[in-house]
């Protein structure tokens, strides 16, 4: 499995976009990228998954450069709700996800 | 429509005590995994089911640990004499397949307490 570098923590005020860059240098070439989220006392929540350039939901966008070896979370127009932690994955082969201790977004008022 | 529920959501164990935590996945979802999360870690991996059979344990800690899905639908993760470095949260997720792809749905989580 790639292994993933992403920020610690990231602080943000409401109607800011937040990017958080993920890097994965050992991306192979089958390799997916996916992020999920987790609010406190829930569950991980699948957001985006994608494999080159962009791909955008009502939810997020993700950005992928064309040599892969990193990727970028973009959340538009943020507010408190969307304070959580952000988890990369790289390499979902099959069925084992390997999250990582992920990024903190902490939005502020 | 319902997702994946677990229960209970909070347990507080005394340690040696046994304790079982249940998973009821979304209906028809073929692939049932468990993780366990520390507190300020992201989820590892413990176990994986197909349908009733359980492809996957290789996560599991030690043979304290036991899973079982035996109709293929609700599971039950057990832990026999549980320690101090059993506490945590253990979330079950539930797939409509367990092939590539990625995207599990995940349950609140059973938060694990062993004092």
């Amino acid at each position: 499995l790639a292994k993933t570098t992403q920020p610690i923590s990231m602080d943000s005020y409401e109607g800011q976009e937040v990017n958080i860059t993920c890097s994965h240098n050992n991306i192979a070439t089958n390799d997916y990228i996916t992020w999920y989220q987790q609010f406190p006392s829930q569950g991980p929540r699948f957001i985006i998954q994608g494999y080159k350039t962009k791909v955008t939901n009502e939810v997020a966008s993700l950005f992928i450069p064309a040599d892969r070896k990193s990727s970028t979370l973009s959340l538009p127009r943020v507010s408190l709700s969307d304070t959580a932690v952000y988890y990369c994955l790289v390499g979902v082969r099959d069925y084992k996800l390997s999250f990582g201790a992920g990024t903190t977004v902490t939005v502020r008022a | 429509g319902a997702g994946v529920s677990q229960s209970p959501r909070y347990k507080v164990a005394k340690r040696g005590q046994d304790v079982a935590l249940r998973c009821d996945p979304i209906s028809g979802h073929v692939s049932l995994f468990w993780y366990q999360q520390a507190l300020g870690q992201g989820p590892e991996f413990l176990t994986y089911f197909q349908n009733e059979a359980q492809l996957d344990k290789s996560g599991l800690p030690s043979d304290r640990f036991f899973a079982e899905r035996p109709e293929g639908s609700v599971s039950t993760l057990k832990i026999q004499r549980t320690q101090q470095e059993d506490s945590a949260v253990y979330l079950c997720a539930s797939s409509f397949s367990g092939g590539t792809g990625g995207e599990q749905y995940f349950g609140p989580g059973t938060r694990l307490t062993v004092t």
